[in-house]
C-alpha cells in the first residue's frame, strides 16, 4: 500500500542555521506528494506540493524536490526562523478522491 | 470566508457517551475528509466523502459513522465512545477535478475519552 516515512524528530535548531526534514514514499504510480505545516494550536495548512518527478515545491524559503529515483521529498530550507516552530508533516495522494496519507510528522523549535 | 470550523473544540466524554462532531466548510467544496491525530502516529483518515449523499470508509473507520446530507457539513458519530478514541479530530475539504489539489483543514477537536 501507499506509505510516508519521515525523519524522527524532534529536531531543534539555532536561528539562521540549515534545515533538512527527510521524507521518502512507498506508493503504486506517481503519486503527488505534500509537505503540510502544524503551527501551535492549530490546523494543518499546505507549504509546498510537487505533482511530477523532478519538479520542484517552493515556498516561503522552503524548497523540496520530487525525486522518482530516490523515491524521496526531502524539505530543505537555507536559514531557518524562530516563526518556522512547528510540526511539518509529509504526505501523498494517489487518485481520484484525494485522500492524504500522511508520515508521522516532525517537530521543529528553533531557539533564537 | 470561515473556512473549515469545526464544532466543538473540547470535549470530554465518559466510555460509552455518544456525540457528534460537526465540521462545516463555505467554499462550496465536493471533498470532505475527517482525520484523526495521535502522538507519533501522525493523521490517519477515518472516513470521507466526494459529493453530498455519499461517505466512503478510510483507514481507521471502525467506532466512527459519518453523515454527509448536506454538501457543506460532514458529521462524524461516536455512538460508544471508547478511551482508545481519546485524540485530536481534524477535518479537511477540497475541490474536485483538481488533481493534487490543497486540502483545507478545520482548527481540530480535542476529545478526551475517560
Amino acid at each position: 500500500g501507499n506509505s510516508v516515512t519521515q525523519m524522527e524528530g524532534p529536531v531543534t535548531l539555532s536561528e539562521e542555521a540549515f534545515l533538512t526534514i527527510n521524507c521518502t514514499y512507498t506508493a503504486t504510480g506517481y503519486p503527488s506528494l505534500f509537505w503540510y505545516v502544524q503551527y501551535p494550536g492549530e490546523g494543518l495548512q499546505l507549504l509546498l506540493k510537487a505533482t511530477k518527478a523532478d519538479d520542484k515545491g517552493s515556498n516561503k524559503g522552503f524548497e523540496a524536490t520530487y525525486r522518482k529515483e530516490t523515491t524521496s521529498f526531502h524539505l530543505e530550507k537555507g536559514s531557518v526562523q524562530v516563526s518556522d516552530s512547528a510540526v511539518y508533516f509529509c504526505a501523498l495522494s494517489r487518485g481520484g478522491s484525494e485522500k492524504l496519507v500522511f508520515g508521522k510528522g516532525t517537530k521543529l523549535t528553533v531557539n533564537p | 470566508n470561515a473556512g473549515v470550523t469545526q464544532t466543538p473544540k473540547f470535549r470530554v466524554l465518559k466510555t460509552g457517551q455518544s456525540m457528534t462532531l460537526l465540521c462545516a466548510q463555505d467554499m462550496n467544496h465536493e471533498y470532505m475528509y475527517w482525520y484523526r491525530q495521535d502522538p507519533g502516529m501522525g493523521l490517519r483518515l477515518i472516513h470521507y466523502s466526494v459529493g453530498e449523499g455519499t461517505t466512503a470508509k478510510g483507514e481507521v473507520p471502525d467506532g466512527y459513522n459519518v453523515s454527509r446530507l448536506k454538501k457543506q457539513n460532514f458529521l462524524l458519530g461516536l455512538e460508544s465512545a471508547a478511551p482508545s478514541q481519546t485524540s485530536v479530530y481534524f477535518c479537511a475539504s477540497g475541490r474536485a477535478g483538481v488533481p493534487a489539489d490543497t486540502q483545507y483543514f478545520g482548527p481540530g477537536t480535542r476529545l478526551t475519552v475517560l
